[in-house]
Protein backbone atom coordinates (compact mmCIF):
# COMPACT_ATOMS: atom_id res chain seq x y z
CA UNK A 1 0.00 0.00 0.00
CA UNK A 2 1.29 3.30 -0.76
CA UNK A 3 -1.21 4.80 1.83
CA UNK A 4 -1.49 8.70 1.42
CA UNK A 5 0.19 10.22 -0.89
CA UNK A 6 -0.06 13.71 -2.09
CA UNK A 7 0.67 16.44 -5.10
CA UNK A 8 2.66 18.39 -5.68
CA UNK A 9 5.07 18.81 -2.96
CA UNK A 10 5.93 22.27 -3.96
CA UNK A 11 3.84 25.04 -5.63
CA UNK A 12 4.31 28.45 -5.80
CA UNK A 13 1.55 30.50 -7.05
CA UNK A 14 0.65 34.20 -7.01
CA UNK A 15 -2.32 36.46 -6.24
CA UNK A 16 -5.63 35.20 -7.63
CA UNK A 17 -4.01 32.51 -8.86
CA UNK A 18 -6.30 29.14 -8.96
CA UNK A 19 -4.97 25.38 -8.15
CA UNK A 20 -5.70 21.62 -7.22
CA UNK A 21 -3.87 20.10 -4.47
CA UNK A 22 -4.45 16.29 -4.78
CA UNK A 23 -4.82 13.58 -2.12
CA UNK A 24 -5.00 9.65 -2.66
CA UNK A 25 -5.41 6.98 -0.05
CA UNK A 26 -5.45 3.15 -1.32
CA UNK A 27 -6.73 1.44 1.92
CA UNK A 28 -10.05 2.33 1.01
CA UNK A 29 -10.73 4.10 3.97
CA UNK A 30 -14.33 5.92 4.33
CA UNK A 31 -12.94 9.25 6.18
CA UNK A 32 -11.16 11.75 4.29
CA UNK A 33 -9.37 15.35 5.49
CA UNK A 34 -7.32 18.42 4.85
CA UNK A 35 -5.50 20.55 7.61
CA UNK A 36 -3.11 23.50 7.17
CA UNK A 37 -0.29 23.77 9.20
CA UNK A 38 1.04 27.07 10.19
CA UNK A 39 4.05 28.47 11.81
CA UNK A 40 3.61 28.24 15.73
CA UNK A 41 -0.02 26.91 14.98
CA UNK A 42 -1.67 23.62 15.79
CA UNK A 43 -3.08 21.68 12.72
CA UNK A 44 -6.42 23.43 11.50
CA UNK A 45 -9.23 21.39 9.82
CA UNK A 46 -10.24 22.75 6.08
CA UNK A 47 -12.97 20.40 4.98
CA UNK A 48 -13.14 16.72 5.38
CA UNK A 49 -15.33 14.14 4.06
CA UNK A 50 -16.88 10.77 5.46
CA UNK A 51 -17.71 9.28 2.21
CA UNK A 52 -18.47 9.40 -2.01
CA UNK A 53 -20.21 12.50 -2.28
CA UNK A 54 -20.04 13.78 1.13
CA UNK A 55 -18.22 16.71 2.33
CA UNK A 56 -18.18 19.15 5.38
CA UNK A 57 -16.53 22.11 6.80
CA UNK A 58 -13.90 22.20 9.19
CA UNK A 59 -12.88 24.77 11.19
CA UNK A 60 -10.72 26.69 8.23
CA UNK A 61 -12.68 26.40 5.30
CA UNK A 62 -13.10 30.27 3.47
CA UNK A 63 -11.49 29.82 -0.10
CA UNK A 64 -11.39 26.47 -0.30
CA UNK A 65 -13.54 23.98 -2.41
CA UNK A 66 -13.41 20.03 -2.19
CA UNK A 67 -15.48 17.07 -3.40
CA UNK A 68 -15.31 13.50 -3.22
CA UNK A 69 -16.43 11.50 -6.35
CA UNK A 70 -15.24 8.27 -5.40
CA UNK A 71 -13.65 6.90 -2.16
CA UNK A 72 -9.81 7.08 -2.80
CA UNK A 73 -9.69 11.04 -3.47
CA UNK A 74 -10.29 14.11 -2.57
CA UNK A 75 -8.73 17.17 -4.09
CA UNK A 76 -8.86 20.48 -2.14
CA UNK A 77 -8.90 23.44 -4.87
CA UNK A 78 -7.82 26.78 -4.23
CA UNK A 79 -9.98 29.84 -5.86
CA UNK A 80 -8.68 32.53 -5.99
CA UNK A 81 -5.09 32.26 -3.88
CA UNK A 82 -4.40 34.82 -1.34
CA UNK A 83 -0.87 35.71 0.59
CA UNK A 84 -3.01 34.18 3.63
CA UNK A 85 -3.25 30.82 1.96
CA UNK A 86 0.48 30.70 2.57
CA UNK A 87 1.05 27.00 4.45
CA UNK A 88 2.15 23.45 4.40
CA UNK A 89 -1.47 21.59 3.33
CA UNK A 90 -1.62 17.81 4.94
CA UNK A 91 -4.26 15.51 3.72
CA UNK A 92 -5.49 12.47 6.06
CA UNK A 93 -7.71 9.26 5.79
CA UNK A 94 -9.08 7.04 8.86
CA UNK A 95 -10.98 3.71 8.65
CA UNK A 96 -14.26 3.58 11.24
CA UNK A 97 -13.49 0.82 12.58
CA UNK A 98 -10.10 2.03 13.70
CA UNK A 99 -9.55 5.56 15.11
CA UNK A 100 -6.12 6.26 14.20
CA UNK A 101 -5.68 8.31 11.33
CA UNK A 102 -3.03 8.69 8.44
CA UNK A 103 -1.45 11.76 7.00
CA UNK A 104 0.26 12.38 3.81
CA UNK A 105 3.55 13.68 3.62
CA UNK A 106 2.49 17.40 2.68
CA UNK A 107 2.31 20.03 0.02
CA UNK A 108 4.22 23.28 0.62
CA UNK A 109 2.31 26.11 -0.64
CA UNK A 110 3.72 29.74 -1.25
CA UNK A 111 1.17 32.01 -2.60
CA UNK A 112 3.83 35.47 -3.75
CA UNK B 1 -14.51 25.08 20.55
CA UNK B 2 -12.04 22.39 21.73
CA UNK B 3 -8.44 23.69 23.01
CA UNK B 4 -5.22 21.94 23.05
CA UNK B 5 -2.10 23.43 24.12
CA UNK B 6 1.40 21.71 24.45
CA UNK B 7 4.16 23.14 27.00
CA UNK B 8 6.75 23.31 26.76
CA UNK B 9 7.09 24.64 23.33
CA UNK B 10 10.67 23.14 23.31
CA UNK B 11 12.44 21.03 24.88
CA UNK B 12 16.88 20.18 24.56
CA UNK B 13 18.02 16.87 26.33
CA UNK B 14 20.89 14.91 26.69
CA UNK B 15 21.05 11.58 25.12
CA UNK B 16 19.66 8.75 27.97
CA UNK B 17 17.33 11.51 29.87
CA UNK B 18 13.80 10.14 29.97
CA UNK B 19 11.22 12.64 28.41
CA UNK B 20 8.05 14.26 29.28
CA UNK B 21 5.77 15.95 27.09
CA UNK B 22 2.63 17.35 28.21
CA UNK B 23 -0.82 18.03 26.45
CA UNK B 24 -3.92 19.69 28.09
CA UNK B 25 -7.62 20.11 26.68
CA UNK B 26 -10.27 22.12 27.20
CA UNK B 27 -13.09 20.14 26.84
CA UNK B 28 -13.15 16.37 28.56
CA UNK B 29 -16.17 15.18 25.97
CA UNK B 30 -13.57 12.74 23.69
CA UNK B 31 -13.52 10.04 22.12
CA UNK B 32 -9.92 9.77 22.07
CA UNK B 33 -6.27 11.19 22.03
CA UNK B 34 -2.96 10.67 19.55
CA UNK B 35 0.41 11.68 19.52
CA UNK B 36 1.90 12.19 16.88
CA UNK B 37 5.94 12.32 15.93
CA UNK B 38 6.47 15.17 13.05
CA UNK B 39 10.28 15.09 11.28
CA UNK B 40 11.34 18.66 9.80
CA UNK B 41 9.63 18.62 6.46
CA UNK B 42 7.95 15.56 6.86
CA UNK B 43 4.63 14.01 7.54
CA UNK B 44 2.96 13.08 10.70
CA UNK B 45 3.52 9.49 12.19
CA UNK B 46 1.21 8.14 14.75
CA UNK B 47 2.51 7.32 18.46
CA UNK B 48 0.00 6.56 20.24
CA UNK B 49 -3.61 6.47 20.10
CA UNK B 50 -5.62 6.28 23.93
CA UNK B 51 -9.74 5.77 23.81
CA UNK B 52 -11.55 7.88 26.18
CA UNK B 53 -12.34 5.01 28.48
CA UNK B 54 -8.13 4.08 28.88
CA UNK B 55 -5.79 5.69 31.42
CA UNK B 56 -2.44 4.72 29.29
CA UNK B 57 -1.20 3.09 26.46
CA UNK B 58 2.50 1.94 25.69
CA UNK B 59 4.35 1.22 22.95
CA UNK B 60 8.22 0.27 23.42
CA UNK B 61 9.76 3.12 24.84
CA UNK B 62 6.84 5.10 24.81
CA UNK B 63 3.90 5.66 27.46
CA UNK B 64 1.24 7.76 26.81
CA UNK B 65 -1.36 8.70 30.01
CA UNK B 66 -4.75 10.17 29.56
CA UNK B 67 -6.72 12.00 32.45
CA UNK B 68 -9.82 12.86 30.53
CA UNK B 69 -11.27 15.02 33.77
CA UNK B 70 -8.38 17.60 34.57
CA UNK B 71 -7.58 17.40 30.25
CA UNK B 72 -4.39 16.04 30.41
CA UNK B 73 -2.35 14.22 28.68
CA UNK B 74 1.30 13.12 29.33
CA UNK B 75 4.05 11.49 26.37
CA UNK B 76 6.64 9.63 28.21
CA UNK B 77 10.13 9.02 26.21
CA UNK B 78 11.82 6.63 28.31
CA UNK B 79 15.96 6.65 27.68
CA UNK B 80 16.11 9.53 24.90
CA UNK B 81 17.90 8.91 22.07
CA UNK B 82 19.40 11.44 18.94
CA UNK B 83 16.90 9.95 16.94
CA UNK B 84 13.98 11.08 18.83
CA UNK B 85 14.74 14.53 17.93
CA UNK B 86 11.28 15.93 16.22
CA UNK B 87 8.23 17.79 16.95
CA UNK B 88 5.38 15.53 19.04
CA UNK B 89 1.85 16.89 18.31
CA UNK B 90 -1.13 16.16 20.58
CA UNK B 91 -4.50 16.11 18.78
CA UNK B 92 -8.13 15.62 20.33
CA UNK B 93 -10.58 13.79 18.55
CA UNK B 94 -13.92 15.08 20.52
CA UNK B 95 -15.93 15.53 16.99
CA UNK B 96 -16.41 12.43 15.07
CA UNK B 97 -12.73 12.39 13.68
CA UNK B 98 -12.49 15.96 13.38
CA UNK B 99 -9.15 16.31 15.58
CA UNK B 100 -8.09 19.56 16.93
CA UNK B 101 -4.39 19.91 17.57
CA UNK B 102 -1.61 21.63 20.18
CA UNK B 103 1.04 23.66 18.24
CA UNK B 104 3.77 20.72 19.62
CA UNK B 105 7.02 20.09 21.67
CA UNK B 106 10.27 20.55 19.28
CA UNK B 107 12.41 17.53 21.00
CA UNK B 108 16.11 17.65 20.74
CA UNK B 109 18.28 15.31 22.16
CA UNK B 110 22.18 16.08 22.38
CA UNK B 111 24.31 13.21 21.99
Amino acid sequence: NAGVTQTPKFQVLKTGQSMTLQCAQDMNHEYMSWYRQDPGMGLRLIHYSVGAGITDQGEVPNGYNVSRSTTEDFPLRLLSAAPSQTSVYFCASSYSGENTQYFGPGTRLTVL
Amino acid sequence: KQEVTQIPAALSVPEGENLVLNCSFTDSAIYNLQWFRQDPGKGLTSLLLIQSSQREQTSGRLNASLDKSSGRSTLYIAASQPGDSATYLCAVDSNDYKLSFGAGTTVTVRA
